[in-house]
């Protein structure tokens, strides 16, 4: 069975510039979270999405958006880059029938310069 | 106040020794509480996770459960050097949001 998949795993992006994150759950599993870690910070959510809905949405700009798709694939972007958006950002794929257990994929990188 | 507090540590325990660590959260209505462990430079992974009041085992580790206190905790027994990581601590409180801490750093002294 194949685990969380995350791409790219490492991004540089100038400031200004917009990225887009992908994330492909667990086989099977419907709901998709994000999260930034920053070493001060730790993880904060960003978002959680289930059947192309999102039930959830933490306290950051509308800068940073998320998508899922019909197949539970998901995307998060983030426009207007700016240094402090520099973070691993993390996926987790649950079943999203009730239970939280996260499993997380590598991350993605995001270095702003 | 934050709503998952953990001792930023680095805790440091000798080889073979129980290493203790601890978490408070702010909401009474939290549900589920789970145990992380990061490797430096990889993703967090799910060790251990408990519902009820009470200690949960498994194999060397033991969560514990104080929902009166909001308080759960995780214990490593017999630690070894593989150990050293920062451990996680995360609560769901509902609306599909969890809530993580911002982790304790173990070191395991060989």
């Amino acid at each position: 069975k194949a685990g969380v998949t995350q791409t790219p795993r490492y991004l540089i992006k100038t400031r200004g510039q917009q990225v887009t994150l992908s994330c492909s759950p667990i086989s099977g599993h419907r709901s998709v979270s994000w999260y930034q870690q920053t070493p001060g910070q730790g993880l904060q959510f960003l978002f959680e999405y289930f059947s192309e809905t999102q039930r959830n949405k933490g306290n950051f700009p509308g800068r940073f958006s998320g998508r899922q798709f019909s197949n539970s694939r998901s995307e998060m972007n983030v426009s207007t880059l700016e240094l402090g958006d520099s973070a691993l950002y993390l996926c987790a794929s649950h079943t999203g029938r009730g239970n939280t257990e996260a499993f997380f994929g590598q991350g993605t990188r995001l270095t702003v310069v | 106040q934050k709503e998952v507090e953990q001792n930023s540590g680095p805790l440091s325990v000798p080889e073979g020794a129980i290493a203790s660590l601890n978490c408070t959260y702010s909401d009474r209505g939290s549900q589920s509480f789970f145990w992380y462990r990061q490797y430096s430079g990889k993703s967090p992974e799910l060790i251990m996770f408990i519902y009820s009041n009470g200690d949960k085992e498994d194999g060397r580790f033991t969560a514990q459960l104080n929902k009166a206190s909001q308080y759960v905790s995780l214990l490593i027994r017999d630690s070894q050097p593989s150990d050293s990581a920062t451990y996680l601590c995360a609560v769901y409180s509902g609306g599909f949001k969890t809530i993580f801490g911002a982790g304790t750093r173990l070191f395991v002294k060989a």
